[in-house]
């Protein structure tokens, strides 16, 4: 019940489509949902979060699209670049817990 | 001015070996934390600390021993290391104990156990 299930595991794009991961989970405490950009040899950094109260949330080319009774949500990035290129991880947390738990990973290839 | 800061950046070494890795953070933070990073880069916590004392230990072998000695510093010292523990290992922070709260990651330590 503490899994994060992320998926696909890996992501081919062309230069301006648009990226698309997707986590799921199954715990119902969970009540924030951030998401991760890790480049090679760096570490995880935030790139946006959610709470389960809104459905949607864009910060300029990334959105996350929150579905509360499917226990979904999903990255979007829209016109994607290969500067984008990454590993993406989904992450929820359950105020109380003190701790994430990330998803297994995107790793995201954005072909010039 | 880098936010989380640990060294050493890499780490090779003979197992059997004892080694530790340090971590610093400058953002006045209070919450401190270590991951393990395994070859297929699933993330997994280790062990917190809010304000020097221990709130996460996550069924680590206590071969692996975590000290605060201020809320700004959180070390991992590593005993007896095996195969197993071949692995990039991060530090990061949050303002508080919320989970809540974004977390702001080191860039790593990458330890080879030979």
């Amino acid at each position: 019940q503490q899994q994060v299930k992320q998926s696909p595991q890996s992501l081919i794009v062309q230069k301006g489509g648009i990226s698309i991961i997707n986590c799921a989970y199954e715990n119902t405490a969970f009540d924030y949902f951030p998401w991760y950009q890790q480049f090679p040899g760096k570490g995880p950094a935030l790139l946006i979060a959610i709470r389960p109260d809104v459905s949607e949330k864009k910060e300029g080319r990334f959105t996350i699209s929150f579905n509360k009774s499917a226990k979904q949500f999903s990255l979007h990035i829209m016109d994607s670049q290969p500067g984008d290129s990454a590993t993406y991880f989904c992450a929820a947390s359950s105020s109380g817990t003190y701790k994430y738990i990330f998803g297994t990973g995107t790793r995201l290839k954005v072909l010039a | 001015d880098t936010a989380v800061s640990q060294t050493p950046k890499y780490l090779v070494t003979q197992m059997g070996n004892d080694k530790s890795i340090k971590c610093e953070q400058n953002l006045g933070h209070d919450t401190m934390y270590w991951y393990k990073q395994d070859s297929k880069k699933f993330l997994k916590i280790m062990f917190s600390y809010n304000n020097k004392e221990l709130i996460i230990n996550e069924t680590v072998p206590n071969r692996f021993s975590p000290k605060s000695p201020d809320k700004a510093h959180l070390n991992l010292h590593i005993n007896s290391l095996e195969l197993g523990d071949s692995a990039v290992y991060f530090c990061a922070s949050s303002q508080s104990v919320n989970s809540n709260q974004p977390q702001h990651f080191g860039d790593g330590t990458r330890l080879s156990i030979l």
